[in-house]
């Protein structure tokens, strides 16, 4: 059964202070790990696909990079508009069957104060 | 924006009550998927459909039935609201890889 944990649950910091989130996965073939940003009562709005151990993706602030076993999403100098939940997911390649199904960790709440 | 638009997206309604939720998509995709999301347990697959007709179970499929009649609409219906399904339950359709998703359906089963 593949499986993500996300740390911490919740994580504020002051404006400018950089800092990660971590996912720890297990699956059984990675096919890609996702991260999305949520923001209250909105749908998930899709970030970064990672696909194999030493990619890294970038933009703005943000830059997710991915091991065999986990993947961290680095947030440099932010600002308070970075406030929002971050999720990751994992698609795991299961025969040509996974019909591009995503698992879903529980998300990391970030606060960002000026 | 992916296209993506969810009906209704807010509804009270009342226990043994059926409930159906729907998904539109204009963009002709073949994959559609229905999540519902809860404190401390994230986003969970319902049910999920890799073509008009072809649907099949997710996770947390109890007590919930899917039809998908046209490429661009999926129906999620509660045939029967309990309290249990009183979420937020969200759309989704798959690019090259990743997801993207409706705004949501907020539902409340009193």
């Amino acid at each position: 059964e593949d499986q993500v944990t996300q740390s911490p649950e919740a994580l504020r910091l002051q404006e400018g202070e950089s800092s990660s989130l971590n996912c720890s996965y297990t699956v059984s073939g990675l096919r890609g790990l996702f991260w999305y940003r949520q923001d209250p009562g909105k749908g998930p709005e899709f970030l970064f696909t990672l696909y194999s151990a030493g990619e890294e993706k970038e933009k703005e602030r943000l830059k997710a990079t991915l091991t065999k076993k986990e993947s961290f999403l680095h947030i440099t100098a932010p600002k308070p508009e970075d406030s929002a939940t971050y999720l990751c997911a994992v698609g795991a390649n299961a025969g040509g069957t996974s019909y591009g199904k995503l698992t879903f960790g529980q998300g990391t709440i970030l606060t960002v104060h000026p | 924006d992916a296209g993506i638009t969810q009906s209704p997206r807010h509804k009270v309604t009342e226990t043994g009550t059926p409930v159906t939720l729907r998904c539109h998509q204009t963009e002709n995709h073949r994959y559609m998927y229905w999540y519902r999301q809860d404190p401390g347990h994230g986003l969970r697959l319902i049910h999920y459909s890799y073509g008009v007709k072809d649907t099949d179970k997710g996770e947390v499929s109890d007590g919930y039935s899917v039809s998908r009649s046209k490429t661009e609409d999926f129906l999620l219906t509660l045939e029967s609201a309990t309290s249990s399904q009183t979420s937020v339950y969200f759309c989704a359709i798959k690019g090259w890889g990743e997801l993207f998703f409706g705004e949501g359906s907020r539902l409340t089963v009193l």
